[in-house]
């Protein structure tokens, strides 16, 4: 399959600092990408997007950075509450892969 | 507005049996994808069905298929199952085809086979 997902790697930050998550994407064309956020037992949420027309968005506590140049993305979480301990995952899109591929996973843990 | 919802939940099956998957997107919303989750495998993209029509496959078997029905709720089916086939299999739904403007999950079916 096209999605590889073998070790999950585990961030773990202290309740009130800042997390960072990283996702590196392997299609150039990539024009479209997605954070997720999974919680045990339920189904990916979404968090924030961005298309390749940009290189950052925000959300409320939230802020993705995209650089094209070395197809990498990161999801920083501001404040970062229990609450948000999850999987995130992110997800890359093309008009030429015409479909949506995730990426491996970060577990965030938060720890008070 | 209701969100994606999958049934059934949970179910057991035994190896060789056959299990059909219900998926009703969100309203107005016509294109549906599956995915299959597992711990080892991640993610991994199943088919996804726009305006009735199968628009893109994902590298599984023929055992495993789907279809959408002209309210957009889709179904799908895989046949002699085996035991790599339990996971989680993920429904989500999105406006325009190929999740370009995002899409939205239910919270899934998780298929035990014994």
């Amino acid at each position: 399959g096209e999605s590889v997902g073998l070790h999950l790697p585990t961030l773990s930050v202290q309740e009130g600092d800042n997390s960072i998550i990283n996702c590196a994407y392997s299609n150039s064309a990539s024009d479209y990408f997605i954070w997720y956020k999974q919680e045990s037992g339920k189904g990916p949420q979404f968090i924030i997007d961005i298309r390749s027309n940009m290189d950052k968005r925000q959300g409320q506590r939230v802020t993705v950075l995209l650089n094209k140049t070395v197809k990498h993305l990161s999801l920083q979480i501001a404040a970062t509450q229990p609450g948000d301990s999850a999987v995130y995952f992110c997800a890359e899109n093309s008009y030429n892969t015409d479909k949506l591929i995730f990426g491996t996973g970060t577990r965030l843990q938060v720890f008070p | 507005k209701a969100g994606v919802t999958q049934t059934p939940r949970y179910l057991i099956k035994t190896r060789g049996q056959q299990v059909t998957l219900s998926c009703s997107p969100i309203s107005g919303h016509r294109s549906v994808s599956w995915y299959q989750q597992t711990p080892g495998q991640g993610l991994q993209f199943l088919f996804e069905y726009f305006s009735e029509t199968q628009r893109n496959k994902g590298n599984f078997p023929g055992r495993f298929s789907g279809r959408q029905f002209s309210n957009s709720r889709s179904e799908m089916n895989v046949s002699t199952l085996e035991l790599g086939d339990s996971a989680l299999y993920l429904c989500a739904s999105s406006l325009e085809a190929a999740g370009m403007s995002g899409y939205t999950f239910g919270s899934g079916t998780r298929l035990t086979v014994v």
